[in-house]
């Protein structure tokens, strides 16, 4: 089955700087890759996501690159603000009937002023 | 995107009792899945839930102790059965809410086995 590992596992940047996550997953068939955030309590939300024909996708101050030869992605966040901080999850799926989504460990994010 | 009710949103139970939690979806989908993120750490899921068939569970996970029902294409439910300490989690529904929505969750049932 599919395998995802995410690094680093926590994160601390200073508010303004910019935060890079990366992940890389073992299965050639995943063609889906979300990330998540978390917040303490909350329920995971998806923050963008990126299918395996594009190669780069941003949403403001968030942007997803993936490299399918590699089978690694990575989530960067520009001008990081303290409502940033969170726990953020990388996973992988295929696409279809048998969809599952796989998750990363996690990195926790804290954006310090 | 779809929107998921779950509940309960939290609870308290003996150890040998049993938890149902329920997931009402406002719309028909063909998939739910249920996870657990025990604390501290990511999402592990346990089955995937179809309506009309058995549910499919991962490996480490049983039907004996993870009953699930799908009655219909907007409703599930996934008892812990047998309930010790260490079943002390969260548990989420997930549904994925097509090509453009991706996967959303229900807001969780924080359980705690005393």
């Amino acid at each position: 089955g599919e395998n995802v590992e995410q690094h680093p596992s926590t994160l601390s940047v200073q508010e303004g700087d910019s935060a890079v996550i990366k992940c890389t997953y073992s299965d050639s068939a995943s063609n889906y890759f979300p990330w998540y955030k978390q917040e303490l309590g909350k329920r995971p939300q998806l923050i963008i996501d990126i299918r395996s024909n594009v190669g780069e996708k941003k949403d403001q101050r968030i942007a997803v690159t993936l490299n399918k030869t590699a089978k690694h992605f990575s989530l960067h966040i520009t001008e990081t603000q303290p409502e940033d901080s969170a726990v953020y999850f990388c996973a992988a799926s295929t696409t279809g009937t048998a969809s599952k989504l796989t998750f990363g460990t996690g990195t926790r994010l804290q954006v310090t002023l | 995107s779809a929107v998921i009710s779950q509940k309960p949103s939290r609870d308290i139970c003996q150890r040998g009792t049993s938890l149902t939690i329920q997931c009402q979806v406002d719309s028909q989908v063909t998939m739910m899945f249920w996870y657990r993120q025990q604390p501290g750490q990511s999402l592990t899921l346990i089955a995937t839930a179809n309506q009309g068939s058995e549910a499919t569970y991962e490996s480490g996970f049983v039907i004996d102790k993870f009953p699930i029902s799908r009655p219909n294409l907007t409703f599930s439910t996934l008892t812990v059965s047998n309930m010790s300490p260490e079943d002390s989690s969260i548990y989420l529904c997930s549904v994925e809410g097509g090509a453009w929505y991706g996967y959303t969750f229900g807001s969780g049932t924080r359980l705690t086995v005393v």
